[in-house]
């Protein structure tokens, strides 16, 4: 069946690093990829979105990556602050499914004072 | 900015009872979702509506879950008898369009908890 998962489940960087997120999908009708930020105790706070004819895509302090070869997505915060710290979840939607939106499993993001 | 409301933002109820949990999308989206969450796993989707009819619903969205949209504001989602695995974070969402076309906007959420 289809999923969007992501690498790794926890990454901790210093404050003013960059911090990278993995996400890999296996849906290869996916046209449009959606990354998240969940703070403890919130909703999903939309971050940036990516379209399929699109591999690169640039926001503030933040880029997506998609590289539909592999089936890569990606998560670029750059000069991580400490209120970067949450949970983000990339997530993907077809043209075919009614706007459901399918997430991966999350990853930690710690940012180091 | 708009944003998308949920209440309340805690339900406590006995295993059985029937759970009816609030919405109000942003005014001028016409599309509305269900996602649920449990402790500590990934976001999940339940149902989509539009046009005063379900779009599509996931396998978790069985019987026992009904949606509404009884005037030109709200959005609930009925749980008919609920049972513990039914404990979640509830979360709406709207948005403008459908088709993976547009931006989908959370509420806060409701959590829920089945004694």
């Amino acid at each position: 069946g289809e999923s969007v998962g992501l690498h790794l489940p926890t990454l901790s960087v210093q404050e003013g690093d960059n911090s990278i997120i993995n996400c890999a999908y296996s849906n290869s009708a996916s046209d449009y990829f959606i990354w998240y930020k969940q703070e403890s105790g919130k909703g999903p706070q939309f971050i940036i979105d990516i379209r399929s004819n699109m591999d690169k895509r640039q926001g503030q302090r933040v880029t997506v990556l998609l590289n539909k070869t592999v089936k890569h997505l990606s998560l670029q915060i750059a000069a991580t602050q400490p209120g970067d710290s949450a949970v983000y979840f990339c997530a993907e939607n077809t043209n075919t499914n009614a706007g459901k939106s399918t997430f991966g499993d999350g990853t930690t993001l710690t940012v180091k004072p | 900015e708009p944003e998308v409301t949920q209440t309340p933002s805690h339900q406590v109820t006995q295993m059985g009872q029937e759970v009816i949990l609030h919405c109000v999308p942003i005014s001028n989206h016409l599309y509305f979702y269900w996602y649920r969450q449990i402790l500590g796993q990934k976001v999940e989707f339940l149902v989509s509506f539009y046009n005063n009819e379900i779009s599509e619903k996931s396998e978790i969205f069985d019987d026992q879950f009904s949606v509404e949209r009884p005037d030109g504001s709200n959005f609930t989602l009925k749980i008919r008898s609920t049972k513990l695995e039914d404990s979640a974070m509830y979360f709406c969402a709207s948005s403008r369009i459908s088709r993976g076309t547009d931006t989908q906007y959370f509420g806060p959420g409701t959590r829920l908890t089945v004694l």
